[in-house]
């Protein structure tokens, strides 16, 4: 069975940098290109960004909205993908997931929330 | 960026209406599209991908139509489990979310 669990989200002050986490199983994690999506409390979905296997380049795009501040990485030793985001504002609370695309199926985490105030 | 226009932004009905929920994308993306349905506090979850194809296990009440710049989610017969909202996903350049569809109960 494939899980994705987030983990890392909290509160963090304008300005202030988190790290996500995104524990995977039940699939082949070094061959998967992992991506992130947040939706930000009564809106809708965001793509944030992905990276690609280590086979296909390991390589990362990012929207244009969080370019520059925010970098995905992963660690395939342990099947985790991290979201690494800096410099953060108001805009970016939402509740972040890890999802992937593996044999035809497309899998979700369940989310963590990660809330910008002061 | 290509971007996803989706339609409407919210509609209500009834048990058992036909339902149809579309997504024009801003140029080519050929079949590159799926739709999704998400309840509150739940992901997403897909019901279409590649445009058409049904994904396993869901309801064959869903279909998906469409190539290159137009794309249409259809429900044949809407059940009391289908109110939700619903959000066309384009794959072909990066990824882009249509602005969702929020299917109510009339």
């Amino acid at each position: 069975e494939v899980q994705l669990v987030e983990s890392g989200g909290g509160l963090v002050k304008p300005g202030g940098s988190l790290r996500l986490s995104c524990a995977a199983s039940g699939f082949t994690f070094i061959n998967a290109w992992m991506s992130w999506v947040r939706q930000a409390p009564g809106k809708g979905l965001e793509w944030v960004g992905r990276i690609r296997s280590k086979t296909d380049g390991g390589t990362t795009d990012y929207a244009a909205s969080v370019k520059g501040r925010f970098s995905i990485s992963r660690d395939d030793s342990i099947n985790t993908l991290y979201l690494q985001m800096n410099s953060l504002t108001t805009e970016d609370t939402a509740v972040y997931y890890c999802t992937t695309r593996y044999n035809y199926g497309s899998f979700w985490g369940q989310g963590t929330l990660v809330t910008v105030s002061s | 960026d290509i971007q996803m226009t989706q339609s409407p932004s919210s509609l209500s009905a009834s048990v058992g209406d036909r339902v149809t929920i579309t997504c024009r994308a801003s140029q080519d993306i050929r079949n590159d599209l799926g739709w999704y349905q998400q309840k509150p506090g739940k992901a997403p979850k897909r019901l279409i991908y590649a445009a058409s194809s049904l994904q396993s296990g869901v309801p064959s009440r869903f279909s998906g139509s469409g190539s290159e710049t137009e794309f249409t989610l259809t429900i044949s017969s809407l059940q009391p489990e289908d109110f939700a909202t619903y959000y066309c996903l384009q794959h072909n350049s990066l990824w882009t979310f249509g602005q969702g569809t929020k299917v109510e109960i009339k």
